[in-house]
């Protein structure tokens, strides 16, 4: 079974600043992917940034990017020039290829509460 | 706007009784999937169909079941329900045979309320 660790159930930076939520994750797939997901007080899921496994370069999406050591099985997400916006749960996800084609779960940490101090 | 259309936003509701909750994936999308979310559970996947068949299941209690329909929306039965069925409830959305690359889009979740 695979499992993710956040181990900051919550985390404060400064406004401007960047910060870093901490992602560790256990599987014995050779492929796999990661994703992030921020989730507001209203309650919506908000896709961010996603890295598969055999991508050799970090992936990047704006003021996100995502610090992935594999060896560490590590995938960080790196929150640049922090907004007021920006507080919020983040979640980090690994995808799980189920039996048949076309069969992808994803299983979920359990969060790291963000809030960003003006 | 992920796209993604789940209705209703709310649910109250009594022990016992029976809802549907509803999901329309984002144009293209042929996977759907639901998963449920709650303070001691954190957020659980429940079941997967793609293009009207069940791919996959995950911790869905007997009491709920699922199906996707021709024009690729779903709904979610949960029935004899409980206190502890109290939670927000999410539909996301992929192209689904595209690989595993393509990240899931989630609807906006309805919250079910048991009183």
């Amino acid at each position: 079974a695979q499992k993710i660790t956040q181990t900051q159930p919550g985390m404060f930076v400064q406004e401007k600043e960047a910060v870093t939520l901490d992602c560790t994750y256990d599987t014995s797939d050779q492929s796999y992917g990661l994703f992030w997901y921020k989730q507001p007080s209203s309650g919506e899921m908000i896709f961010l940034i996603y890295q598969g496994s055999y991508d050799e370069q970090n992936a990047t999406e704006g003021r996100y990017s995502l610090n992935f050591q594999k060896a560490r099985k590590s995938a960080n997400l790196v929150i640049s020039a922090s907004q007021l916006g920006d507080s919020a749960m983040y979640f980090c996800a690994m995808r799980e290829v189920l039996s048949g084609a076309g069969s992808y779960q994803l299983t979920f940490g359990k969060g790291t509460k963000l809030s960003v101090i003006p | 706007d992920s796209g993604v259309t789940q209705t209703p936003k709310h649910l109250i509701t009594a022990t016992g009784q029976r809802v549907t909750l509803r999901c329309s994936p984002r144009s293209g999308d042929l996977s759907v999937y639901w998963y449920q979310q709650s303070l001691d559970q954190g957020l659980q996947f429940l079941i997967q169909y793609y293009n009207g068949e069940e791919r996959a299941k995950g911790n869905i209690l007997e009491r709920f079941s699922a199906q996707q329909f021709p024009d690729l929306h779903s709904e979610l039965n949960l029935s004899s329900l409980e206190l502890g069925d109290s939670a927000l409830y999410f539909c996301a959305s992929s192209v689904g045979s595209q690989g595993p690359n393509q990240p899931q889009h989630f609807g906006d979740g309805t919250r079910l309320s048991i009183l």
